[in-house]
């Protein structure tokens, strides 16, 4: 099945500790992003990626890191979580950019609270 | 820049319909429409390129004015399935694509 697959769904931590999302796509997509949902602000990226080792920031990238090894992963670090990082996490991929005609395929969420 | 998107909510009745704007202060060359349930990922229901084109499944469709840059989404005779929160998205340049706020559209019997 084809499918994006995101890790932890839910993460409680604390301030400063480091964590990683996992997320990995079965479907040979070139593009791959990651996005934080939070209320009333709608989706916003925080890095996208074109291709291995090819990487950009988004529009919230601050106090997140990313790197892009494989083409199937795309995981999200965060070195020193910090609460204002407490959000919805979204990855998507798509097999091209996403101008154009290629739709986004959303993994499940990862609902991280920094305490 | 965020597209901006109207109204920010809306409650219909089953068998109403809804219109859902998405308006950008840039020229656009594409834009996306997602909805989403709540507790859920965003699920992909239409991409309109730049042309003035139409398209449409089942009795959900959309328009692209890239003159004016804006589109619309069209919920025809809603049903209980279509609640959730709507999403446009632009390019946002750089490979990038940019969401609006979300519309909730809330179906009651």
């Amino acid at each position: 099945e084809a499918q994006v697959t995101q890790n932890p769904r839910y993460l409680i931590t604390v301030t400063g500790k480091k964590l990683t999302v996992t997320c990995s796509q079965n479907m040979n997509h070139e593009y791959m992003s990651w996005y934080r949902q939070d209320p009333g602000l709608g989706l916003r990226q925080i890095y996208y990626s074109m291709n291995v080792e090819v990487t950009d920031k988004g529009d919230v990238p601050e106090g997140y890191k990313v790197s892009r090894k494989e083409k199937r992963n795309f995981p999200l670090i965060l070195e020193s979580p910090s609460p204002n990082q407490t959000s919805l996490y979204f990855c998507a991929s798509s097999l091209f950019p996403p101008q154009g005609n290629q739709p986004q395929h959303f993994g499940d969420g990862t609902r991280l609270s920094i305490l | 820049q965020q597209p901006v998107q109207s109204p920010q909510a809306v409650i219909l009745r089953e068998g109403e319909d809804a219109v859902i704007n998405c308006s950008s202060s840039k020229a656009l060359y594409s834009v996306h429409w997602y909805r989403q349930k709540h507790g859920e990922a965003p699920v992909f229901l239409m991409i309109l390129l730049k042309g003035g084109e139409q398209k449409g499944h089942d009795k959900i469709s959309a328009s692209f004015n890239e003159k004016k840059q804006q589109s619309s989404l069209y919920l025809t005779a809603s049903q209980l399935s279509y609640s959730g929160t709507y999403f446009c998205g632009t390019d946002g340049g750089a490979q990038k694509l940019v969401f609006g706020q979300g519309t909730r559209l809330t179906i009651n019997p």
